[in-house]
């Protein structure tokens, strides 16, 4: 399978342990993005990468998310002190950047479902 | 600001043919997206229009005008199988981050 893949799959926590996600993009894409989705909602934008810099961060994103792309390839997304509110699926996509006849289209994988008890 | 507007649920009949709407205010647009999730899962790519017009792709079809922020996706033949969430994204900035909408619920109907 090429596509991304996403690691857990699913995790119960205790309110106020920390988390650590992992995402492993389309082997050739240099984008990688974060985004949360809560249940009957759209995804909501949290932070990107091209390469292994992060270029973009949401005001979503508090202090105590944390996320990296150390060598550019896979990232980690670490959610300390986990609040209920932080319940959630947290979706991972990857892309090319946009060039003239080229789309820049995201694919995203499975995503983790985090809940917080 | 980002708004993008789509009807919550919307029901139809397997065979027929269903349209979705979104409506988009947004501050930069590189593109418009739509993806199909079923619950439980990732989106997956439907569609993706950056001119005004009609992009075909077998049984969906997307329209997009930009300068009326409008876009809507068209389902034809309709399956069982197609009963899902839609979701209408806009691509803004250079990094090219999406903004959804908060999706439709399709029901397809024996």
């Amino acid at each position: 399978d090429t596509g991304v893949s996403q690691d857990p799959r699913h995790k119960i926590t205790k309110r106020g342990q920390n988390v650590t996600f992992r995402c492993d993009p389309i082997s050739e894409h240099n984008r990688l993005y974060w985004y949360r989705q809560t249940l009957g909602q759209g995804p909501e934008f949290l932070t990107y990468f091209q390469n292994e810099a992060q270029l973009e961060k949401s005001r979503l994103l508090s202090d105590r998310f944390s996320a990296e792309r150390p060598k550019g390839s896979f990232s980690t997304l670490e959610i300390q002190r986990t609040e209920q509110g932080d319940s959630a699926m947290y979706l991972c996509a990857s892309s090319l950047p946009r060039l003239a006849g080229r789309e820049d289209t995201q694919y995203f994988g499975p995503g983790t479902r985090l809940t917080v008890l | 600001g980002q708004n993008i507007d789509q009807p919550t649920e919307m029901t139809a009949t397997e065979g027929a043919i269903v349209q979705i709407n979104c409506t988009y205010q947004t501050s930069g647009f590189n593109g418009l997206f739509w993806y199909q999730q079923h619950a439980g899962e990732a989106p997956t790519f439907l569609s993706y229009n950056v001119l005004d017009g009609l992009e075909e792709k077998g049984r969906f079809s997307s329209f997009l005008s930009r300068s009326k922020g409008y876009s809507y996706l068209l389902l034809k033949e309709l399956q069982m199988k197609d009963s899902a969430s839609y979701l209408c994204a806009v691509s803004y900035n250079a990094g090219n981050m999406l903004t959804f909408g908060g999706g439709t619920r399709l029901m397809v109907k024996p």
